[in-house]
């Protein structure tokens, strides 16, 4: 069964501090994946893409990690900010079949000051 | 990057009446377009995947009578809600996609419908 799994289901973090969010994944064949920020009440905003051959990709303090052979992924936020307060959500593409994405449940992350 | 609108982002409507929500790629031309539903705490559930020129393939469980589709250019698809009821309350989200490349999915900024 194709499947995108996260944890944890909820982080509460303090401002400044760092945290890693985890994504399992069966889903196959596989094309890409991705990392979206969700805040409430927005559409999803990509922060990164990985296709398999690549297995770190950062954009500001957003790094994301993927291992393909245990179908794992990570996105590390280094010095939380507030605004980043949101829910996180791993999608999984699918090869040629015309873009269709296998979400993950996400994970809602907030910062307190 | 590449953008998707969407329109209205919030939306209000008697039950029994229908309502029109668009999607536009406004720098890309999208051969495929998907309309999502989203509940509170949930993720997006995709109902259908929308094909510029052919009909819409709806996912199980997702009436295609009562959620149209009209994808009839390579920049604009709609999703009507037909006959509203307050079931139907729920955050609708487009994204559109021109293949299967690392650029498709891009997503537009939600509609919130109220049916009331």
């Amino acid at each position: 069964k194709n499947q995108v799994e996260q944890s944890p289901q909820s982080l509460i973090i303090l401002e400044g501090k760092n945290c890693t969010l985890q994504c399992n994944y069966t889903v196959s064949p596989f094309s890409n994946l991705r990392w979206y920020k969700q805040d409430t009440g927005r559409g999803p905003v990509s922060l990164t893409i990985m296709t398999f051959s690549e297995n770190t990709k950062s954009n500001g303090r957003y790094t994301a990690t993927l291992d393909a052979d245990t179908k794992q992924s990570s996105l590390h936020i280094t010095a939380s900010q507030l605004s980043d307060s949101a829910s996180y959500i791993c999608v999984v593409s699918f090869y040629n079949q015309g873009g269709k994405l296998i979400f993950g449940q996400g994970t809602e992350l907030s910062v307190k000051p | 990057g590449a953008v998707v609108s969407q329109h209205p982002s919030r939306v209000i409507c008697k039950s029994g009446t229908s309502v029109k929500i668009e999607c536009r790629s406004l720098d890309f031309q999208a051969t495929t377009m998907f309309w999502y539903r989203q509940f509170p705490k949930q993720s997006l559930m995709l109902m259908a995947t929308s094909n510029e020129g052919s009909k819409a393939t709806y996912e199980q469980g997702v009436e295609k009578d009562k959620f149209l589709i009209n994808h009839a250019s390579l920049t604009l698809s709609t999703l009507t809600v037909t006959s509203a009821h307050p079931e139907d309350s729920s955050f609708y989200i487009c994204s559109a996609g021109g293949g299967t490349g690392v650029n498709s999915a891009f997503f537009g900024q939600g509609t919130r419908l109220t049916v009331v």
